[in-house]
C-alpha cells in the first residue's frame, strides 16, 4: 500500500526551531509537498521538493532524501500564529492527485 | 488570487437524504477533487476530475458519486446520507503540470448527519 508517517503532535516554545518529519512509501515519486492548515481553515501550499536537498522560504524550509524516502518541514523563528496542522503529501504519479499524511499538529507555547 | 468556493460551510442534514455538495473555482484548473477529513486520519480523496466530464475513484469512493459538468463545478453526492458520513468535506483543484501541483482548497463544509 501507500502511506505517510508523520508525528501526530509537536510542541515547541516561541522563538524555538522545530523540525516536522515526513516518511514515505508510495509506489511512484514527483515531489512532496507541505501544506499548513489552521484551525477552521482550508489546507494552504508551503512548500514542494522535486529533487534532493533543502528549499528555503522566508522562516520554512523543506528538505527531501529520495533514497531515503524522508523529508521534513523545518520552522525557525516560532510564532504563535505559527500553531497549526501541517501535512505532507506525496505526488505519485505525473497526474495531479496527492496522497497526504495524517498532519502533524504543532503547538507554539509563549 | 485563486479561489476555491464551496456552497456552504455548514449543512444538517437526516440519515436517507440524498445531498449535494458543491464547489466552484475561478483560475481554469483542469484537475478538481473531494476530500473528507476526520481527526487523527488527515485528508482522504473521495473523488477527482481531470476535465470535464471525466472522474476517477480516490481512496474511498464508497457511498458517494461526483458530477463535473462545466470546467469550474464539480459536485460531490451523497446519494442516502448515513453518520458515517459525518465529517468535514474538502474540495481542490490545481492545474496539470510536472512542477509544483500546488492544490487550492475551499474553506470546507462541516456536513453533519443525524
Amino acid at each position: 500500500g501507500q502511506s505517510l508517517e508523520q508525528p501526530s503532535e509537536v510542541t515547541a516554545v516561541e522563538g524555538a526551531i522545530v523540525q516536522i518529519n515526513c516518511t514515505y512509501q508510495t509506489s511512484g515519486f514527483y515531489g512532496l509537498s507541505w501544506y499548513q492548515q489552521h484551525d477552521g481553515g482550508a489546507p494552504t501550499f508551503l512548500s514542494y521538493n522535486a529533487l534532493d536537498g533543502l528549499e528555503e522560504t522566508g522562516r520554512f524550509s523543506s528538505f527531501l532524501s529520495r533514497s531515503d524516502s524522508y523529508g521534513y518541514l523545518l520552522l525557525q523563528e516560532l510564532q504563535m500564529k505559527d500553531s497549526a496542522s501541517y501535512f505532507c503529501a506525496v505526488r505519485g504519479n505525473q497526474g495531479g492527485k496527492l496522497i497526504f499524511g495524517q498532519g502533524t499538529e504543532l503547538s507554539v507555547k509563549p | 488570487d485563486v479561489k476555491v468556493t464551496q456552497s456552504s460551510r455548514y449543512l444538517v442534514k437526516r440519515t436517507g437524504e440524498k445531498v449535494f455538495l458543491e464547489c466552484v473555482q475561478d483560475m481554469d484548473h483542469e484537475n478538481m477533487f473531494w476530500y473528507r477529513q476526520d481527526p487523527g486520519l488527515g485528508l482522504r480523496l473521495i473523488y477527482f476530475s481531470y476535465d470535464v466530464k471525466m472522474k476517477e475513484k480516490g481512496d474511498i469512493p464508497e457511498g458517494y458519486s461526483v458530477s463535473r459538468e462545466k470546467k469550474e463545478r464539480f459536485s460531490l453526492i451523497l446519494e442516502s446520507a448515513s453518520t458515517n458520513q459525518t465529517s468535514m468535506y474538502l474540495c481542490a483543484s490545481s492545474f496539470v503540470s510536472l512542477a509544483k501541483n500546488i492544490q487550492y482548497f475551499g474553506a470546507g463544509t462541516r456536513l453533519s448527519v443525524l
